[in-house]
């Protein structure tokens, strides 16, 4: 079955610095969506993206989609201390999502 | 204002107990999930309905089980056939069940073994 798969696990970052995270499935995927957990709290949308080779930006958050649509990604420049959390992505899979295991980011001040 | 309210927020269940988290969206959404999150853990699937009376089995269904009699209600229910049912249970729905819609979720339920 399919399956979406996540590094780093856990990610270390001064504030300060940019860090990547990265998605990739096993298949292709209609769209990818990415979302975002804080401690204590529950996932929240944060985008979709549909087409091959797809950007998208959210202010320090850049998105992108790769041309073969199975593997995606999630920069942060200048991280904050508000980016703490863990950053899942997450692909449809007739009428269901495969969520990957997370990235759990910390950072440190 | 519209959302998803999960009850109760943490729960204890007995040995050989069932017991059931309430779920209820206000979203008018078709589609309706629930997951299950351990500690450092991403999200399982255990039961999806995309319509009213319909519901399939995620990747985790054992031990667990669902009704979808009203659009705005998806309560889940777990047995005592789950032996290990500690866990972080999340409720969530989307306008759809295509896969193509986001998903939002609710403030979720901590289930504990006494």
């Amino acid at each position: 079955g399919q399956q979406v798969m996540q590094i780093p696990q856990y990610q270390h970052v001064q504030e300060g610095e940019d860090f990547t995270t990265y998605c990739n499935s096993s298949t292709t995927l209609s769209n990818i969506q990415w979302y975002k957990q804080r401690p204590g709290g529950h996932p929240v949308f944060l985008i979709q993206l549909v087409k091959s080779g797809e950007v998208k930006k959210q202010k320090r958050l850049t998105f992108q989609f790769g041309e073969a649509k199975k593997n995606s990604s999630l920069h942060i420049t200048a991280t904050q201390t508000t980016d703490v959390g863990t950053y899942f992505c997450a692909g449809p899979s007739w009428g269901k999502f495969q969520f990957g295991a997370g990235t759990q980011v910390v950072v440190t001040p | 204002d519209g959302g998803i309210t999960q009850s109760p927020k943490y729960l204890f269940r007995k040995e050989g107990q069932n017991v059931t988290l309430s779920c209820e969206q206000n979203l008018n959404h078709d589609a309706m999930y629930w997951y299950r999150q351990d500690p450092g853990q991403g999200l399982r699937l255990i039961y999806y309905s995309q319509i009213v009376n319909d519901f399939q089995k995620g990747d985790i269904a054992e031990g667990y089980s669902v009704s979808r009699e009203k659009k705005e209600s998806f309560p889940l229910t777990v047995t005592s056939a789950q032996k290990n049912p500690t866990a972080f249970y999340l409720c969530a729905s989307s306008s759809t069940g295509v896969g193509n819609q986001p998903q939002h979720f609710g403030d979720g339920t901590r289930l504990s073994i006494l």
